[in-house]
């Protein structure tokens, strides 16, 4: 099994909160992504980072931002939560040496609800 | 403009039967293609890939094909059980640039009843 992990697992939170979601791998891998998947969907990359101190948004318009402190860590956050941010975020990592290889590690997901 | 399209978009088979999965894709130039399935509530897992020149490969009960001409792969899966009712993902990755770029398909919701 992949050696990553996302927290919390579920969130109901009120319109207007700010909200962090985290996630963090023990692989060693440089390249971490997070992933918006809504139910029927594709998944769409709403950010990636192929290192520290670099993150860049995805192909999916979020108003989420990310940070890239330490290697392991990639945490997402919601600066002001909105009904339409309801969805499920996937955050994945994949080792450098795999160039084009596709091989994504996936956490388990972090189900975010706002009402 | 690069997409990967799958069908059925779901499925119900009955335990112990097989099945076959389809998925198409106009991605080009095309670098390799992998199945993922995604448990419910779970994060997608690579279950096998697919290169250019490859045509087969078998991953115990999984077995996928590729037919690059057409642009054009199966995942065939073998005496089903249970524990395969998931969404199965397709997921074209382009060799475009250095950094690669993925396409995901929108899945296959198989449901496998007993």
């Amino acid at each position: 099994e992949a050696d990553i992990y996302q927290t919390p697992r579920y969130l109901v939170i009120g319109t207007g909160k700010k909200i962090t979601l985290e996630c963090s791998q023990t692989m060693g891998h440089d390249k971490m992504y997070w992933y918006q998947q809504d139910p029927g969907m594709e998944l769409h990359l709403i950010h990636y980072s192929y290192g520290v101190n670099s993150t860049e948004k995805g192909d999916l318009s979020s108003e989420s931002t990310v940070s890239r402190i330490r290697t392991e860590h990639f945490p997402l956050t919601l600066e002001s939560a909105r009904p339409s941010h309801t969805s499920q975020y996937l955050c994945a990592s994949s080792h450098s040496g795999a160039v084009n290889t596709g091989e994504l590690f996936f956490g388990e997901g972090s189900r975010l609800t706002v009402l | 403009k690069n997409q990967v399209e799958q069908s059925p978009q779901s499925l119900i088979i009955l335990e112990g039967k097989n099945c076959t999965l389809q998925c198409n894709y106009t991605v080009s130039p095309f670098s390799n293609l992998r199945w993922y399935k995604q448990d419910t509530g779970r994060g997608p897992v690579s279950l096998t890939i697919m290169t250019f020149s490859e045509n087969t490969k078998s991953n115990g009960r999984y077995t996928a094909t590729l037919d690059a001409d057409t642009k054009q792969s199966s995942l065939h899966i073998t005496a089903s059980q249970l524990s395969d009712s998931a969404s199965y993902i397709c997921v074209v990755s382009d060799r475009g640039s250095t950094l690669g770029r993925l396409y995901f398909g929108r899945g296959t919701q198989l449901t496998v009843w007993p």
